[in-house]
């Protein structure tokens, strides 16, 4: 069984569309989170939820808001999408909010907008 | 604000020998964890192994082992034995235990390890 699944794991789109990337675990863990890999494979926090609360939220342009229905899912919306949106993002899960939580991935999506 | 430096783009070794890959980080706390993560061209971010920060002891995973030296701020990942299932990109990754909430992972830009049959 997939612990993180994400849909769909590629995305083509067009500037100024909006579109969603679908995240969910199947651990029962309370935490998840939003990483962003741009082209030179850096990785960095974008968003992470517990108990649907959003904890932390870095410099992300407001265009991007993660939305949790339950806590075993953890949406990333993404509004009038620019070309600097392309990326792979990964959604993670971890069982709390303890450093030693360990946090486990997903495949990864990848977003390219043309 | 924390930092992760990787020093290496690429590494190259030779199937069954020993690399050293290099993760220096910057932060004034102190306590915390650090990782190391693969990512094979599947994309799949994989824990390789972990080390807590008031532990002195190196923590080991089978081939792959630590040297963690705190007062250096250094945390360095050996892979013995290389083989080619071990090409991949290595990121270092710190997480702060002062966060008081879920904290994220910074990590480091990552080393591309070659394995050479």
């Amino acid at each position: 069984d997939t612990a993180v699944s994400q849909t769909p794991k590629y995305l083509v789109t067009q500037m100024g569309n909006d579109k969603s990337i679908k995240c969910e675990q199947n651990l029962g863990h309370d935490t998840m989170y939003w990483y962003k890999q741009d082209s030179k494979k850096f990785l960095k926090i974008m968003f992470s939820y517990n108990n649907k609360e959003l904890i932390i939220n870095e410099t992300v342009p407001n265009r991007f808001s993660p939305k949790s229905p339950d806590k075993a899912h953890l949406n990333l919306h993404i509004n009038s999408l620019e070309l600097g949106d392309s990326a792979v993002y990964f959604c993670a899960s971890s069982r709390g909010t303890t450093y030693e939580d360990e946090q486990y991935f997903g495949p990864g999506t990848r977003l390219t907008v043309t | 604000a924390q930092t992760v430096t990787q020093s290496q783009p690429e590494m190259s070794v030779q199937e069954a020998e020993t690399v050293t890959l290099s993760c220096t980080y910057d932060t004034s706390e102190s306590d915390y964890y650090l990782f190391w993560y693969k990512q094979p061209p599947s994309r799949q971010m994989i824990l390789v192994i972990r080390q807590e920060a008031y532990k002195q002891q190196n923590a080991t995973e089978n081939r792959f082992s630590v040297n963690f030296q705190k007062a250096a701020k250094s945390f360095s990942l050996k892979i013995s034995d290389s083989q080619l299932g071990d090409a991949a990109m290595y990121f270092c990754a710190y997480r702060s235990a002062y966060g008081g909430g879920a904290d994220g992972l910074t990590f480091g830009k990552g080393t591309h390890l070659i394995i050479q049959p």
